[in-house]
């Protein structure tokens, strides 16, 4: 069964610092994905990793996959106010037509 | 671009009474997916369907039908509603094969009072 493990499940900042999301699955996937969503919101699409080493940077943001460790990673750099948001990493495998989320990381950067 | 449309935004029901919600995907995309979130949580995988023909079934109700027409919009169809249903129900849709991900919709918010 695969399952999808985020931490931290809360993280609270200043804004100008650094930190790290992390997210585990527990069975090979083919694709993961990270996925923000503000408060009563639709979920918006971060990053889609596809394969081992892979490295995205968006702004502030930069994902990372780690297929063998079954591991990725969601960086802030500087954070500012505007990233605040719940943060979800999600895995797919081939033939399955679903997503196995994260519990979501809630980020809240103070000013 | 076009992207995933829902309706309605926000709908209020009675228990014991039904609902219906709409999604329109993405032109072009053949796979539509149904999600239920509730508050302060993750999405939860209800059904989807792959060229109009159900593909896959999640942790969907009894009370609860899907379908894919024939334009390959979508409808949820909640019956016997509960007030544990009150979520945010999100539909997606994606292009098998394509390498960009799932396109969420904006939601509907269901209040079951």
């Amino acid at each position: 069964e695969l399952k999808v493990e985020q931490n931290p499940l809360f993280l609270s900042m200043q804004e100008g610092k650094n930190y790290t999301i992390y997210c585990n699955y527990s069975t090979t996937s083919d694709r993961l994905y990270w996925y923000r969503q503000d408060p009563g919101k639709s979920l918006e699409s971060l990053f889609v990793l596809l394969s081992n080493g892979a490295v995205k940077q968006e702004g502030r943001l930069m994902a990372s996959l780690d297929t063998k460790a079954r591991l990725s990673t969601l960086h802030i750099t500087a954070a500012v106010h505007d990233l605040s948001a719940t943060y979800f990493c999600a895995v797919d495998m081939s033939g399955n037509y679903q997503l196995i989320w994260g519990a979501g990381t809630k980020l809240i950067i103070k000013p | 671009a076009a992207g995933v449309i829902q309706s309605p935004r926000h709908l209020i029901k009675e228990k014991r009474e039904t609902a219906t919600l709409k999604c329109y995907p993405i032109p072009r995309h053949d796979t539509v997916y149904w999600y239920q979130q509730g508050p302060g949580q993750d999405p939860q995988f209800l059904i989807s369907f792959y060229e109009k023909m159900q593909s896959d079934k999640g942790s969907i109700p009894d009370r609860f039908s899907a379908q894919q027409f024939s334009d390959y919009h979508s409808e949820l169809n909640m019956s016997s509603l509960e007030l544990g249903d009150s979520a945010l129900y999100f539909c997606a849709s994606s292009l098998v094969g394509q390498l960009k991900g799932y396109t969420f919709g904006s939601g509907t918010r269901l209040t079951v009072v």
